[in-house]
């Protein structure tokens, strides 16, 4: 089955630094890419995805970036706010496998 | 509220005893998802449904698991004879189907086995 490994676990910034948190992925059959923010208590929310088609997504301050060869996607946000404090998970899957795959999640504190 | 709703939002239970949790999906979504997420990991998937067949289940899931979705619409997970092992948040998410990924999650159910 499909394996997500996310790093780093921790990641601590200064308001207005950019935050870069990295995954890799198994299963070549995975082409959906979602990344999801946790607060504390909540439910995850869903903040950006891309597809295998695509290299590169933006919205805003944040960013996805897919390198399918390497089977590796990145999460960029960039100007972070104390805001942006949550746990951030990326998944991989798809409509052929059903299920997403998720990371273990990474902590990210954005310090003012 | 149109989103993914469930229900209870918490449960205390002794070890032993039978817990059902409800998860009502957006509206028109053919998909349904339960994953069980732990303190410090992502959710891990357990079983997901098209409509009201369920396609998939995980090596997680017990036989003291079970989990319908009868008219295609809202959903029930049930736990026989909970254990301890069991506490969790057991999360539902829903999505549309038909070549659309995204995935909505509900707020979750927190089990607390004593």
């Amino acid at each position: 089955g499909e394996n997500v490994e996310q790093h780093p676990s921790t990641l601590s910034v200064q308001e207005g630094d950019s935050a870069v948190i990295k995954c890799t992925y198994s299963d070549s059959a995975s082409n959906y890419f979602p990344w999801y923010k946790q607060e504390l208590g909540k439910r995850p929310q869903l903040i950006i995805d891309i597809r295998s088609n695509v290299g590169e997504k933006k919205d805003q301050r944040i960013a996805v970036t897919l390198n399918k060869t390497a089977k590796h996607f990145s999460l960029h946000i960039t100007e972070t706010q104390p805001e942006d404090s949550a746990v951030y998970f990326c998944a991989g899957g798809g409509s052929t496998l059903g299920r997403l795959y998720f990371g273990r999640g990474t902590q990210l504190t954005v310090w003012p | 509220d149109t989103g993914v709703s469930q229900n209870p939002r918490h449960k205390i239970t002794k070890r032993g005893q039978n817990v059902t949790f409800r998860c009502d999906p957006i509206s028109e979504h053919n998909r349904l998802y339960w994953y069980r997420q732990t303190l410090g990991q992502g959710p891990e998937f357990l079983t997901y449904f098209q409509n009201e067949a369920q396609l998939e289940k995980s090596r997680l899931l017990s036989d003291r698991f079970s989990a319908e979705r009868p008219k295609g619409s809202f959903s029930t997970l049930e736990i026989q004879r909970t254990e301890q092992g069991d506490s969790a948040m057991y999360l539902c998410a829903s999505s549309l189907g038909q070549g659309e990924d995204t995935q909505y999650f509900g707020p979750g159910t927190r089990l607390t086995v004593l």
